[in-house]
Protein backbone atom coordinates (compact mmCIF):
# COMPACT_ATOMS: atom_id res chain seq x y z
CA UNK A 1 0.00 0.00 0.00
CA UNK A 2 1.11 3.59 -0.43
CA UNK A 3 3.05 5.32 1.84
CA UNK A 4 3.70 8.72 2.88
CA UNK A 5 6.34 10.09 5.10
CA UNK A 6 6.05 14.14 6.16
CA UNK A 7 8.29 15.21 8.32
CA UNK A 8 7.09 14.76 12.21
CA UNK A 9 8.99 17.27 13.37
CA UNK A 10 8.12 20.59 13.69
CA UNK A 11 9.72 23.09 11.26
CA UNK A 12 10.26 26.61 12.49
CA UNK A 13 11.62 29.44 11.25
CA UNK A 14 11.95 33.23 11.15
CA UNK A 15 8.96 35.63 9.87
CA UNK A 16 10.14 37.01 6.25
CA UNK A 17 12.08 33.16 5.23
CA UNK A 18 10.49 31.00 2.97
CA UNK A 19 8.94 27.79 4.42
CA UNK A 20 10.12 24.10 2.71
CA UNK A 21 7.67 21.32 3.40
CA UNK A 22 8.42 17.26 2.20
CA UNK A 23 6.28 15.05 1.32
CA UNK A 24 7.91 11.21 0.46
CA UNK A 25 5.85 8.69 -1.48
CA UNK A 26 7.20 5.04 -1.54
CA UNK A 27 5.12 3.24 -3.87
CA UNK A 28 3.25 3.96 -6.91
CA UNK A 29 2.98 8.04 -8.39
CA UNK A 30 -0.59 9.26 -8.37
CA UNK A 31 -2.33 11.32 -10.75
CA UNK A 32 -2.44 14.06 -8.62
CA UNK A 33 -1.03 15.29 -5.02
CA UNK A 34 -2.87 17.84 -2.54
CA UNK A 35 -1.90 20.01 -0.15
CA UNK A 36 -4.28 20.91 2.52
CA UNK A 37 -4.10 23.41 6.04
CA UNK A 38 -4.86 22.22 9.41
CA UNK A 39 -5.17 24.65 12.33
CA UNK A 40 -6.20 23.29 15.88
CA UNK A 41 -9.69 21.61 16.33
CA UNK A 42 -10.53 22.38 12.84
CA UNK A 43 -11.20 19.63 9.60
CA UNK A 44 -8.38 20.46 6.72
CA UNK A 45 -8.39 23.24 4.34
CA UNK A 46 -7.54 22.91 0.35
CA UNK A 47 -4.50 25.10 -0.67
CA UNK A 48 -3.42 23.17 -4.09
CA UNK A 49 -3.41 20.45 -6.69
CA UNK A 50 -0.76 19.46 -8.71
CA UNK A 51 -1.22 16.47 -11.33
CA UNK A 52 1.92 14.04 -12.47
CA UNK A 53 2.17 15.45 -15.27
CA UNK A 54 3.16 19.28 -14.02
CA UNK A 55 6.11 19.94 -12.11
CA UNK A 56 5.05 23.10 -10.75
CA UNK A 57 1.93 24.66 -9.50
CA UNK A 58 2.05 28.34 -7.76
CA UNK A 59 -0.51 30.29 -5.36
CA UNK A 60 0.18 33.90 -4.57
CA UNK A 61 2.75 33.12 -1.82
CA UNK A 62 2.35 29.25 -2.52
CA UNK A 63 4.27 27.07 -4.70
CA UNK A 64 4.28 22.89 -4.66
CA UNK A 65 6.79 20.74 -7.03
CA UNK A 66 6.06 16.99 -8.23
CA UNK A 67 8.90 15.02 -8.95
CA UNK A 68 7.68 11.52 -9.91
CA UNK A 69 11.60 10.25 -10.03
CA UNK A 70 12.26 10.84 -6.55
CA UNK A 71 8.96 10.18 -5.60
CA UNK A 72 8.79 13.68 -3.92
CA UNK A 73 6.98 16.70 -3.43
CA UNK A 74 7.84 20.24 -2.01
CA UNK A 75 5.24 22.98 -0.41
CA UNK A 76 7.11 26.13 -0.48
CA UNK A 77 5.45 29.30 1.20
CA UNK A 78 7.36 32.52 0.76
CA UNK A 79 7.57 35.33 2.76
CA UNK A 80 6.23 33.67 6.08
CA UNK A 81 4.21 35.16 8.00
CA UNK A 82 3.08 34.08 11.58
CA UNK A 83 -0.60 33.44 10.59
CA UNK A 84 1.11 30.36 8.45
CA UNK A 85 1.58 28.70 11.17
CA UNK A 86 -0.14 25.33 11.50
CA UNK A 87 0.34 21.76 9.68
CA UNK A 88 0.58 21.08 6.31
CA UNK A 89 -0.57 17.87 4.84
CA UNK A 90 0.22 16.39 2.04
CA UNK A 91 -2.32 13.93 0.14
CA UNK A 92 -2.15 11.42 -2.52
CA UNK A 93 -4.72 10.07 -4.97
CA UNK A 94 -4.57 6.40 -4.53
CA UNK A 95 -6.19 5.19 -7.44
CA UNK A 96 -9.87 5.49 -6.09
CA UNK A 97 -12.16 8.17 -4.71
CA UNK A 98 -10.38 8.60 -1.02
CA UNK A 99 -7.09 10.45 -0.33
CA UNK A 100 -4.16 9.08 1.50
CA UNK A 101 -2.82 11.90 3.47
CA UNK A 102 0.35 11.92 5.33
CA UNK A 103 0.53 12.77 8.97
CA UNK A 104 1.33 16.34 8.37
CA UNK A 105 4.39 18.67 9.20
CA UNK A 106 4.10 21.45 11.96
CA UNK A 107 5.11 25.00 10.60
CA UNK A 108 5.87 27.71 13.18
CA UNK A 109 6.79 31.06 12.34
CA UNK A 110 8.19 33.34 14.92
CA UNK A 111 7.57 36.91 14.18
CA UNK B 1 -22.55 29.96 1.49
CA UNK B 2 -22.79 26.88 3.96
CA UNK B 3 -19.62 24.81 4.52
CA UNK B 4 -19.87 21.16 5.52
CA UNK B 5 -21.73 20.53 9.28
CA UNK B 6 -21.18 17.78 11.77
CA UNK B 7 -22.88 17.41 14.75
CA UNK B 8 -22.38 16.99 17.97
CA UNK B 9 -18.81 18.51 17.80
CA UNK B 10 -17.81 16.69 20.97
CA UNK B 11 -19.23 13.20 22.20
CA UNK B 12 -18.29 11.53 25.23
CA UNK B 13 -19.71 8.29 25.71
CA UNK B 14 -19.05 5.01 27.86
CA UNK B 15 -17.35 2.01 26.74
CA UNK B 16 -19.82 -0.43 24.99
CA UNK B 17 -22.30 1.97 23.86
CA UNK B 18 -23.29 3.12 20.55
CA UNK B 19 -22.85 6.36 18.92
CA UNK B 20 -23.78 7.71 15.86
CA UNK B 21 -22.16 11.13 13.87
CA UNK B 22 -24.07 13.12 11.52
CA UNK B 23 -22.62 15.27 8.19
CA UNK B 24 -24.12 17.59 6.66
CA UNK B 25 -22.21 17.86 3.51
CA UNK B 26 -22.10 21.07 0.89
CA UNK B 27 -25.21 21.57 -1.06
CA UNK B 28 -25.42 19.56 -4.73
CA UNK B 29 -21.93 17.72 -3.74
CA UNK B 30 -22.49 14.08 -4.48
CA UNK B 31 -19.17 12.58 -2.71
CA UNK B 32 -19.32 12.59 0.85
CA UNK B 33 -15.93 10.50 2.54
CA UNK B 34 -15.51 10.13 6.30
CA UNK B 35 -12.06 9.97 7.80
CA UNK B 36 -10.81 9.71 11.24
CA UNK B 37 -7.82 11.49 12.98
CA UNK B 38 -6.16 10.07 16.16
CA UNK B 39 -4.37 12.59 18.61
CA UNK B 40 -0.84 13.77 15.83
CA UNK B 41 -2.06 11.25 13.18
CA UNK B 42 -2.60 12.04 9.14
CA UNK B 43 -6.06 11.17 8.56
CA UNK B 44 -7.25 7.65 7.92
CA UNK B 45 -10.08 7.23 5.00
CA UNK B 46 -13.32 5.12 6.91
CA UNK B 47 -15.48 5.32 3.74
CA UNK B 48 -16.85 7.10 0.52
CA UNK B 49 -20.34 7.83 -0.53
CA UNK B 50 -21.31 8.27 -4.24
CA UNK B 51 -24.87 9.59 -4.03
CA UNK B 52 -26.15 7.14 -1.59
CA UNK B 53 -24.21 4.43 -2.37
CA UNK B 54 -21.32 3.24 -1.06
CA UNK B 55 -18.38 2.26 -3.57
CA UNK B 56 -15.82 1.77 -1.25
CA UNK B 57 -16.26 0.73 2.38
CA UNK B 58 -12.76 -0.71 2.72
CA UNK B 59 -11.72 1.92 5.28
CA UNK B 60 -13.94 0.73 8.13
CA UNK B 61 -11.87 -1.30 10.56
CA UNK B 62 -14.32 -3.37 11.97
CA UNK B 63 -17.44 -4.72 11.33
CA UNK B 64 -18.77 -2.23 14.35
CA UNK B 65 -18.75 0.84 12.26
CA UNK B 66 -21.37 1.31 9.35
CA UNK B 67 -22.16 4.16 7.27
CA UNK B 68 -25.36 5.54 5.31
CA UNK B 69 -26.39 8.56 3.19
CA UNK B 70 -30.21 8.92 2.97
CA UNK B 71 -31.44 11.71 -0.63
CA UNK B 72 -28.01 12.35 -1.09
CA UNK B 73 -27.20 14.15 1.49
CA UNK B 74 -26.95 13.87 5.07
CA UNK B 75 -24.49 11.09 6.30
CA UNK B 76 -24.53 9.20 9.74
CA UNK B 77 -21.61 7.65 10.96
CA UNK B 78 -22.72 4.35 13.38
CA UNK B 79 -20.23 3.15 15.77
CA UNK B 80 -21.52 0.09 17.87
CA UNK B 81 -20.34 -0.91 21.19
CA UNK B 82 -17.77 1.65 20.99
CA UNK B 83 -14.13 0.36 22.61
CA UNK B 84 -11.48 3.24 23.65
CA UNK B 85 -9.40 2.82 20.69
CA UNK B 86 -12.27 4.46 18.89
CA UNK B 87 -11.85 7.59 20.52
CA UNK B 88 -10.69 10.19 17.73
CA UNK B 89 -11.94 13.24 15.65
CA UNK B 90 -14.20 11.58 12.79
CA UNK B 91 -14.39 13.98 9.73
CA UNK B 92 -16.56 14.76 7.46
CA UNK B 93 -15.75 15.92 3.65
CA UNK B 94 -17.62 16.70 0.61
CA UNK B 95 -16.83 16.78 -2.79
CA UNK B 96 -18.55 17.89 -6.23
CA UNK B 97 -18.12 14.71 -8.34
CA UNK B 98 -17.98 16.87 -11.16
CA UNK B 99 -14.57 17.31 -10.73
CA UNK B 100 -13.94 13.62 -11.11
CA UNK B 101 -11.65 12.10 -8.56
CA UNK B 102 -9.15 15.65 -9.03
CA UNK B 103 -11.79 17.55 -7.04
CA UNK B 104 -10.57 19.30 -3.73
CA UNK B 105 -11.98 17.77 -0.17
CA UNK B 106 -14.21 20.46 1.91
CA UNK B 107 -13.88 19.04 4.90
CA UNK B 108 -15.95 19.59 8.06
CA UNK B 109 -14.86 20.41 11.62
CA UNK B 110 -15.31 16.97 13.03
CA UNK B 111 -16.68 15.26 15.58
CA UNK B 112 -14.26 14.63 19.08
CA UNK B 113 -15.42 11.31 20.23
CA UNK B 114 -14.20 10.31 23.34
CA UNK B 115 -14.59 6.59 25.26
CA UNK B 116 -14.23 6.25 28.88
Amino acid sequence: SQKIEQNSEALNIQEGKTATLTCNYTNYSPAYLQWYRQDPGRGPVFLLLIRENEKEKRKERLKVTFDTTLKQSLFHITASQPADSATYLCALDTGRRALTFGSGTRLQVQP
Amino acid sequence: GAGVSQSPSNKVTEKGKDVELRCDPISGHTALYWYRQSLGQGLEFLIYFQGNSAPDKSGLPSDRFSAERTGGSVSTLTIQRTQQEDSAVYLCASSLESSGSYGEQFFGPGTRLTVL
